[in-house]
């Protein structure tokens, strides 16, 4: 099947402009991860969707950043007035995620490269 | 808090022959799983192993095997019989398993594997 999905792969943008990233998960898998990318920070958690539960926005490093599921699917994480530390690669990551003992792994996407000049 | 530590900044091996990247942890979750990734020069993330805390026996994939021991709290992937194809940055993670709530990755800083002819 179609693993995860995201858009767009590149995205160069002016400081201050905002910026919507898009992720579409595995089918069936109810748990949805944010990750970015950098170079001085390696892999950092940003927010994480489970179902119909509110989010987990622990990881988000500024109220610059947001991000929605709709319909238990597709999530977008916009980032309000750019600023150059903001650039980095954001990976989204999927899991089916249930009550039983299993393995947890995650699936990730692309990931959408950004550039803010 | 979680930590994961990869000492090896980068590694190189002949091919066909076996290598293993060094991962230890820390946490102070009682249940908790163990990852390993691989990211191509391409950037996309590939979930390559899972150990869970519980488990018994260590986890093989393939030419994957995870040397999970416990006590040291070490989660070493060996990958045998190298390949060209191999050669990628190797990223360990772990979650923690606490009924409900995020299971967010906390990675490493990597190690890069470069298989030689």
């Amino acid at each position: 099947g179609a693993g995860v999905s995201q858009s767009p792969s590149n995205k160069v943008t002016e400081k201050g402009k905002d910026v919507e990233l898009r992720c579409d998960p595995i089918s069936g898998h109810t748990a949805l991860y944010w990750y970015r990318q950098s170079l001085g920070q390696g892999l950092e958690f940003l927010i994480y969707f489970q179902g119909n539960s509110a989010p987990d926005k622990s990881g988000l490093p500024s109220d610059r950043f947001s991000a929605e599921r709709t319909g238990g699917s597709v999530s977008t994480l916009t980032i309000q007035r750019t600023q150059q530390e903001d650039s980095a690669v954001y990976l989204c990551a999927s899991s089916l995620e249930t009550s039983v003992p299993a393995s947890y792994e995650q699936y990730f996407g692309p990931g959408t490269r950004l550039t803010v000049t | 808090a979680q930590k994961i530590t990869q000492t090896q900044p980068g590694m190189f091996v002949q091919e066909k022959e076996a290598v293993t990247l060094d991962c230890t942890y820390d946490t102070s979750d009682p249940s908790y799983g163990l990852f390993w990734y691989k990211q191509p020069s391409s950037g996309e993330m590939i979930f390559l192993i899972y150990q869970g805390s519980y488990d018994q026996q260590n986890a093989t994939e393939g030419r994957y095997s995870l040397n999970f021991q416990k006590a040291r709290k070490s989660a070493n992937l060996v990958i045998s019989a190298s390949q060209l194809g191999d050669s990628a940055m190797y990223f360990c993670a772990m979650s923690p398993f606490r009924g409900t709530g995020r299971r967010a990755l906390t990675f490493g800083s990597g190690t890069r594997l470069q298989v030689q002819p």
